[in-house]
């Protein structure tokens, strides 16, 4: 089955407690992307992927990094998570750009206290 | 930098009414896509039209776009308890500008 999946589903952290949301898509999709979503305010989008080892900042990219070392996986990484990152975050994937249709996975709710 | 807007916030119908949900945006656009969010769930794709394209249809989905007035028209027919969800516009640039999202409309059909 096509799918975008997110692991964990759910994580509660501390202030500045490293974490990684990892990320993995099996449609052989190009292009990757996070988001998060906020009450308020939508979806925004915090990084993305053209290909392997190509990434760029999208809206939001400030107390994140990602990295994109195969293609099927695009990790998002909190290095000193705070509390405004408390938010539910979403990957996506596509075939070719950002474009084209995006592929949600189920998200991940992370409340950094 | 939010682009689209949906309208109205929230709508409210019965099982078996159509149900009309409206996005407006800023800029020329190469596309405009529609996803449907339910409760704590990731998006999922419905519909994509092209910028040169003024109608779409997608099962019981109809999807209006209208360039000059900068705006797109999502219509659910026969609407289902099942139809109950958030429904987004996305907005799709030139290149590899992100896709914008509007804040969506939350449809609610009471059975």
């Amino acid at each position: 089955e096509a799918q975008v999946t997110q692991n964990p589903r759910y994580l509660i952290t501390v202030t500045g407690k490293k974490l990684t949301v990892t990320c993995s898509q099996n449609m052989n999709h190009e292009y990757m992307s996070w988001y998060r979503q906020d009450p308020g305010l939508g979806l925004r989008q915090i990084y993305y992927s053209m290909n392997v080892e190509v990434t760029d900042k999208g809206d939001v990219p400030e107390g994140y990094k990602v990295s994109r070392k195969e293609k099927r996986n695009f990790p998002l990484i909190l290095e000193s998570p705070s509390p405004n990152q408390t938010s539910l975050y979403f990957c996506a994937s596509s075939l070719g750009t950002s474009n084209q249709p995006q592929h949600f996975g189920d998200g991940t709710r992370l409340s950094i206290l | 930098s939010q682009q689209g807007e949906e309208d109205p916030q929230a709508l409210s119908i019965q099982e078996g009414e159509n149900a009309t949900m409206n996005c407006s945006y800023k800029t020329s656009i190469n596309n405009l896509q529609w996803y449907r969010q339910n409760s704590g769930r990731g998006l999922v794709h419905l519909i994509l039209i092209r910028s040169n394209e003024r109608e779409k249809h997608s099962g019981r989905l109809r999807v209006t776009l209208d360039t000059s007035k900068k705006s797109s028209s999502l219509l659910i027919t026969a609407s289902r308890a099942a139809d109950t969800a958030s429904y987004f516009c996305a907005t799709g640039l030139s290149g590899n500008t992100p896709l914008v999202f509007g804040k969506g409309t939350r449809l609610s059909v009471i059975a």
